[in-house]
């Protein structure tokens, strides 16, 4: 079972539409979950982080964690074309520092 | 200011070259960290500096080595490497290497191994 895990895609959304992705974990004791968003051939940008049970909204995205299901998503409102990207989930495992990401979803906003 | 600079931009090297990668950031951060990303893969960790001491190694061959000469300094030293090691290196740094800090990446430098 691969530490984390998210629906490579892609995924095709109209424009203004909601845009959900989403991401499973294996490790129980990890506290700290992100979302990055990579265009192609630039780095990954951090978009949100979540650490506690629950929602947590800045502008158009919301980011959810579950622990209990070892579940983390994203959704995106009002999608637009310049949101068509990779979405990157990572996350921290214990105290180590060590970042480990999923394989990415690629979504698609089409005008 | 979350801003993480890395040169080169782009590097093309031969098997038999030596050539370094540099990463610099100046938010006070404390704990430096290498990626290696291939095309349409995610990141992997290759090293974590903290307190500009090496804390992980994720098994990376020794052509590749890291060097922390102060906290706002992180190089990657490259020698005889092989074609597949092409990709996409990325620098990142957080305050503290810990289970809470968001990591903050740079722009990456795109290397080619001829």
């Amino acid at each position: 079972q691969k530490e984390v895990e998210q629906n490579s895609g892609p995924l095709s959304v109209p424009e203004g539409a909601i845009a959900s992705l989403n991401c499973t974990y294996s490790d129980r004791v990890s506290q700290s979950f992100f979302w990055y968003r990579q265009y192609s051939g630039k780095s990954p940008e951090l978009i949100m982080s979540i650490y506690s049970n629950g929602d947590k909204e800045d502008g158009r995205f919301t980011a959810q964690l579950n622990k209990a299901s070892q579940y983390v998503s994203l959704l995106i409102r009002d999608s637009q074309p310049s949101d068509s990207a990779t979405y990157l989930c990572a996350v921290l495992l214990g105290n180590t520092g060590k970042l480990i990401f999923g394989q990415g979803t690629t979504l698609q906003v089409k005008p | 200011d979350t801003e993480v600079t890395q040169t080169p931009k782009h590097l093309v090297m031969g098997m038999t070259n030596k050539k370094s990668l540099k990463c610099e950031q100046h938010m006070g951060h404390r704990a430096m960290y290498w990626y290696k990303q291939k095309a349409k893969k995610p990141p992997e960790l290759m090293f974590v500096y903290s307190y500009e001491k090496l804390s992980i190694n994720e098994s990376v061959p020794s052509r590749f080595s890291p060097e922390c000469p102060n906290s706002s300094l992180l190089n990657l030293h490259l020698h005889a490497l092989q074609p597949e090691d092409s990709a996409l290196y990325l620098c990142a740094s957080s305050q503290v290497a810990s289970g809470k800090e968001t990591q903050y990446f740079g722009p990456g430098t795109r290397l080619l191994v001829l």
